[in-house]
């Protein structure tokens, strides 16, 4: 089982900050993987797929990269709208997410 | 606008039975795959099951094997998921999600991920 590891799993930021969120594959997944934010109560929302394909109506400050086993969420300049927990998931082999992080106000 | 909305959660004892449904809309139903994914209360997201559209391909995760059942009738643009011998670990908001999938003409396979989600809804099991 391919196992998906966040970090940090807690971020405290301000408006206007720089983000990055890193996940990591235990094995090669190339680049199969998608970001989702999930807010309380709400289902998750796909941001990114393939890595670094960003979903339709989705705002350009979200960005994703990386390949094989290390990737990166980043938000170039962190909105109120944006503190939210931050799911990783690789669908190289069957499906699993990271453990989240949370993003909240500094 | 696509909608999936789920149905059929509440309170299942230990050991008994549950049967979610997932109404879609919006979009052609016959021709995505689907899935189910779980959240535990304060937990992360766990991936549960899938089924390809024809429902010829279905996949559970290890924790759920031998106890659900996904299902689908394209007919009634519905997806289900029958959940027996439930234990106090499968407390969760079950979502159910539609897939999208990118073909890699490299190694000749389709690569599946959920773009859309339903609401969720809420299974407790207690006695």
């Amino acid at each position: 089982d391919i196992q998906m590891t966040q970090s940090p799993s807690t971020l405290s930021a301000s408006v206007g900050d720089r983000v990055t969120i890193t996940c990591r594959a235990s094995q090669s997944i190339s680049r199969w993987l998608a970001w989702y934010q999930q807010k309380p109560g709400k289902a998750p929302k796909l941001l990114i797929y393939k890595a670094s394909s960003l979903e339709s109506g989705v705002p350009s400050r979200f960005s994703g990269s990386g390949s094989g086993t290390e990737f990166t969420l980043t938000i170039s300049s962190l909105q109120p709208d944006d503190f939210a927990t931050y799911y990783c998931q690789q669908y190289n082999s069957y499906w699993t997410f990271g453990q989240g992080t949370k993003v909240e106000i500094k | 606008e696509v909608q999936l909305v789920e149905s059929g959660g509440g309170l299942g004892q230990p050991g008994g039975s549950l049967r979610l449904s997932c109404a879609a809309s919006g979009f052609t139903f016959s021709s995505h795959s689907m899935s189910w994914v779980r959240q535990a209360p304060g937990k992360g997201l766990e991936w549960v099951s899938y089924i390809s559209s024809s429902s010829s391909t279905i996949y559970y995760a290890d924790s759920v094997k031998g106890r659900f059942t996904i299902s689908r009738d394209n007919a009634r643009n519905s997806l289900f998921l029958q959940m027996n011998s439930l234990r106090a670990e499968d407390t969760a908001v079950y979502y159910c999600a539609r897939d999208l999938y990118y073909y890699d003409g490299s190694d000749y396979r389709s690569y599946y991920y959920m773009d859309v989600w339903g609401r969720g809804t809420t299974v407790t099991v207690s006695s």
